[in-house]
């Protein structure tokens, strides 16, 4: 699977939208793009995917670039329960195993 | 409709002892995942399963092994734990191949002495 570079980490206030960008300059034409996030103490969840339109759901919105060498995932109004590590992870469409490989993450702190 | 569940949620061994973690999901899913997390890491795959009676080696699978005897359950095992296996364990499940979402369970903390 083709490599993914988030920043470390970002920080955000309460009920502001926060924009958690992904760089994937070597995606293929065949990768999805798949956020993950993972809560203190608890075990990943699913946020959203796409593969090149742009994708909402009840959770959040993924904005995709034209050219697909990068995206960002939107809150569009952070909550003190979205403090956690958001992983951005790219999965072939032929991904037999179905397997996702994550990297380090962005952690997200959000302030009161 | 419980998801994935893991069993125990905390344990403590000594080297070289053994033990199984147990991992069941009750989405009649095909495909099932170990993964283990090391501090301020993201998760790296050990075993993985599609399909009952079907097991294939992960990024790290040395010093574990896994068996899927029934679709619902897939067990981890250590025969011979080591510090370096002090971990945080997830087990994963997804419903079939391709791009589908896994759902993960709520971790296993795991402490060789």
């Amino acid at each position: 699977d083709a490599k993914t570079t988030q920043p470390n980490s970002m920080e955000s206030n309460e009920e502001e939208p926060v924009h958690l960008p992904c760089n994937h300059s070597t995606i293929s034409g065949t990768d999805y793009i798949h956020w993950y996030r993972q809560l203190p103490s608890q075990g990943p969840e699913y946020v959203i995917h796409g593969l090149t339109s742009n994708v909402n759901n009840r959770m959040a919105s993924l904005a995709i670039a034209e050219d697909r060498k990068s995206s960002t995932l939107i809150l569009h109004r952070a909550t003190l329960r979205d403090a956690a590590v958001y992983y951005c992870i790219l999965r072939d469409v032929d991904n037999a195993g179905n397997m996702l490989t994550f990297g380090g993450g962005t952690r997200l702190m959000v302030k009161p | 409709n419980a998801g994935v569940t893991q069993t125990p949620k905390f344990r403590v061994l000594k080297t070289g002892q053994s033990m199984t973690l147990l991992c069941a999901q009750d989405m009649n899913h095909e495909y099932m995942y170990w993964y283990r997390q090391d501090p301020g890491m993201g998760l790296r795959l050990i075993h993985y399963s599609v399909g009952e009676g079907t097991t294939a080696k992960g990024e790290v699978p040395d010093g574990y092994n896994v068996s899927r005897l029934k679709k619902q359950n897939f067990l981890l095992g250590l025969e011979s734990a080591a510090p370096s296996q002090t971990s945080v364990y997830f087990c994963a499940s997804s419903i079939l191949a391709g791009t589908y979402e896994q759902y993960f369970g709520p971790g296993t903390r795991l402490t060789v002495t």
